[in-house]
């Protein structure tokens, strides 16, 4: 079992649509919890943490749910500019730094 | 303030050449990571430095993988001798040394092709 996988997507949606991806780890000792986003061809970017009782900025949402080992990322009122591929990632253990990244799921907002 | 730069950002060489690979990180970020994209997998962690010294190396496949960051400033990245198999996308991140889980500032890569 992979350490994190998510919606393989893609994902086509409407201008205004709301979409919700999810996310499933497989260590439950995990402590930090984040979605990344990353444009084709460029360097993945910090879009949110993820925090347990839950977080929003904006129009983005993000849920974890640690008895259930998952993850969500919420998006409201979708716009072009938020076609990217989402990234779920975790910090598998205490201590450690080290980024464990899912697949992605590939957003393509359309006009 | 400069991001993480990365050099080159294309390189084509031929199984059994060597490559090097460099990352300038922010300055003042002691932690500096290497992870790499092969096509259709994810991204995957490589090593990690605190400033010279690696913390965790756990995630370098092979011995023809070596990573150096002398003086704890830039780093390279050399694999040698090449395979196939080493192609892929090289991303550099950095980040400030605490608190744990600070963001990462990743660099815009450097897409690798062994042919």
């Amino acid at each position: 079992r992979k350490e994190v996988e998510q919606d393989p997507g893609p994902f086509n949606v409407p201008e205004g649509a709301t979409v919700a991806f999810n996310c499933t780890y497989s260590n439950s000792a995990s402590q930090s919890f984040f979605w990344y986003r990353q444009d084709c061809r460029k360097e993945p970017k910090l879009l949110m943490s993820v925090y347990s009782s839950g977080n929003e900025d904006g129009r983005f949402t993000a849920q974890l749910n640690r008895a259930s080992q998952y993850i969500s990322l919420l998006i409201r009122d979708s716009k072009l500019s938020d076609s990217a591929t989402y990234l779920c990632v975790v910090i598998p253990q205490g201590g450690s730094e080290k980024l464990v990244f899912g697949k992605g799921t590939k957003l393509t907002v359309n006009p | 303030e400069a991001g993480v730069t990365q050099f080159p950002s294309h390189s084509v060489i031929e199984k059994g050449q060597t490559v090097t690979l460099r990352c300038d990180p922010i300055s003042g970020h002691d932690n500096l990571y290497w992870y790499r994209r092969v096509m259709g997998k994810e991204i995957k962690f490589l090593l990690h430095f605190v400033k010279e010294s690696k913390q965790d190396e756990s995630g370098m496949p092979n011995n023809r993988f070596l990573a150096e960051r002398t003086g704890g400033t830039y780093s390279t990245l050399k694999v040698q001798p090449a395979e196939l198999e080493d192609s892929g996308v090289y991303f550099c991140a950095s980040s400030q040394d605490r608190p744990v889980g600070s963001p990462l500032h990743f660099g815009n890569g450097t897409r690798l092709t062994v042919t």
